[in-house]
């Protein structure tokens, strides 16, 4: 257990809907990272968060937009849902700088679009 | 922009024996970091071994070693005395540091298989 959590765990809807996946770091991480993987591929770097800012922009879509709350918990939100947007989507949080920065990564959430 | 590389899909190893994952990447960048990333069944993500750019000697954690040659841009990852627990998905990471922002960029892995 990294002590990162996501939920839900398993979400599934349909094509042009939007939902809301939610992530909470471990205590005491300031900083928050949202990935995508979709099926039998690497990690898409989508966006990260630190102590609420915006820190930087990997390939998110302009249909999908994250924020990170006062209490350091984040948000990451999925609209105008496609088939391709399912995949698995990991929440990591970090401590440390530098090399000596380390992700813990959430268990994801599996997102299936109909 | 950079990229990371791993050419092999699947690799399969003996029990007890020694395999070695290859990765590539491209940077124009002096000042990075690479990171392998072990996810088993579980898909949980977990850090195997770290290596910063500038240090030349190769990381070690207990049975996993990298071979980082800089030069050629390749980092590599061997695993001695394989173990059944060691079948797992494989990811090569690079990570560099342009003006404070962190930005992690995955290979699409290699599948270990651990044969009995």
């Amino acid at each position: 257990d990294s002590g990162v959590t996501q939920t839900p765990k398993h979400l599934i809807t349909a094509t042009g809907q939007r939902v809301t996946l939610r992530c909470s770091p471990r205590s005491g991480d300031l900083s928050v990272y949202w990935y995508q993987q979709s099926l039998d591929q690497g990690l898409q770097f989508l966006i990260q968060y630190y102590n609420g800012e915006e820190r930087a922009k990997g390939n998110i879509l302009e249909r999908f937009s994250a924020q990170q709350f006062p209490d350091l918990h984040s948000e990451l939100n999925l609209s105008s849902l496609e088939l391709g947007d399912s995949a698995l989507y990991f929440c990591a949080s970090s401590v440390g700088q530098g090399i000596q920065e380390t992700q813990y990564f959430g268990p994801g959430t599996r997102l299936l679009v109909l | 922009a950079q990229t990371v590389t791993q050419s092999q899909p699947e690799m399969s190893v003996q029990e007890a024996e020694t395999v070695t994952l290859s990765c590539t990447y491209d940077t124009s960048e002096s000042d990075y970091y690479l990171f392998w990333y072990k996810q088993p069944p579980s898909r949980q993500m977990i850090l195997v071994i770290r290596q910063e750019a500038y240090k030349q000697q190769n990381a070690t954690e207990n049975r996993f070693s990298v071979n980082f040659q800089k030069a050629a841009k390749s980092f590599s990852l061997k695993i001695s005395d394989s173990q059944l627990g060691d079948a797992a998905m494989y990811f090569c990471a690079y990570r560099s540091d342009p003006s404070g922002t962190y930005k992690y960029i995955f290979g699409t892995g290699t599948r270990l298989k651990v044969l009995a």
